[in-house]
């Protein structure tokens, strides 16, 4: 069974501040996907990494595939109260390209 | 096109009763699925329809839990006899072709709490 294991689960930074969230499994992702969830809002589509070694920018948000598309990293910079959320990898099982599986996320506070 | 919608925002109910959400995916968007959040944690998968067809059913859907989509387009889910577990937030999100590839659009969910 593929699981995601995303880390930090919860973490409160300073504006301004640089972050790391991580995502990983022990398995090969066909393609990995990050979300941001705001509080009572369902989650919003943020990125899709196919190939490995890819990068992607989006603004501040800096989102990178792992080689052996195994694991994936978002970096934020210089971040601000508005990037406050859970954020969410998620990836389609092997063999079941219909549906997508979730982590347990990452809370990101990020305090003015 | 609003995106996908979905109704109630809020229900509160006692244990035993049952209760119905709804969803409307984007109209052109072919699969819909249904999934269930618990506070700080991610959504967890429960089932999908393409078009009127429901493919796959997690095991965390109990024979209490029915989910349709009778013509393919709006989709409902119902919990019947509820139980204090049951309380999370029901999200609904559309897709259409392959989601590793482009992805879901969620609604904003139904948040339930049974007491």
């Amino acid at each position: 069974t593929q699981l995601l294991e995303q880390s930090p689960q919860f973490l409160s930074i300073q504006e301004g501040e640089n972050l790391t969230v991580y995502c990983n499994s022990s398995s090969v992702f066909s393609s990995l996907q990050w979300y941001r969830q705001e509080p009572g809002e369902g989650p919003v589509l943020l990125v899709t990494v196919v190939t490995g070694g890819e990068v992607k920018k989006l603004k501040r948000l800096t989102f990178q595939f792992g080689d052996a598309r195994k694991d994936s990293s978002l970096h934020i910079t210089a971040a601000q109260p508005g990037d406050t959320g859970l954020y969410l990898c998620a990836f389609p099982p092997s063999g079941n390209t219909g549906k997508l599986i979730f982590g347990q996320g990452t809370t990101l506070q990020v305090k003015p | 096109d609003t995106g996908v919608s979905q109704n109630p925002r809020h229900k509160i109910t006692k244990r035993g009763q049952n209760v119905t959400f709804r969803c409307d995916p984007i109209s052109e968007h072919n699969r819909l699925y249904w999934y269930r959040q618990t506070l700080g944690q991610g959504p967890e998968f429960l089932t999908y329809f393409q078009n009127e067809a429901q493919l796959e059913k997690s095991r965390l859907l109990s024979d209490r839990f029915s989910a349709e989509r009778p013509k393919g387009s709006f989709s409902t889910l119902e919990i019947q006899r509820t139980e204090q577990g049951d309380s999370a937030m029901y999200l609904c999100a559309s897709s259409i072709g392959s989601p590793g590839r482009f992805g879901y659009t969620f609604g904003s969910g139904t948040r339930l709490t049974v007491v």
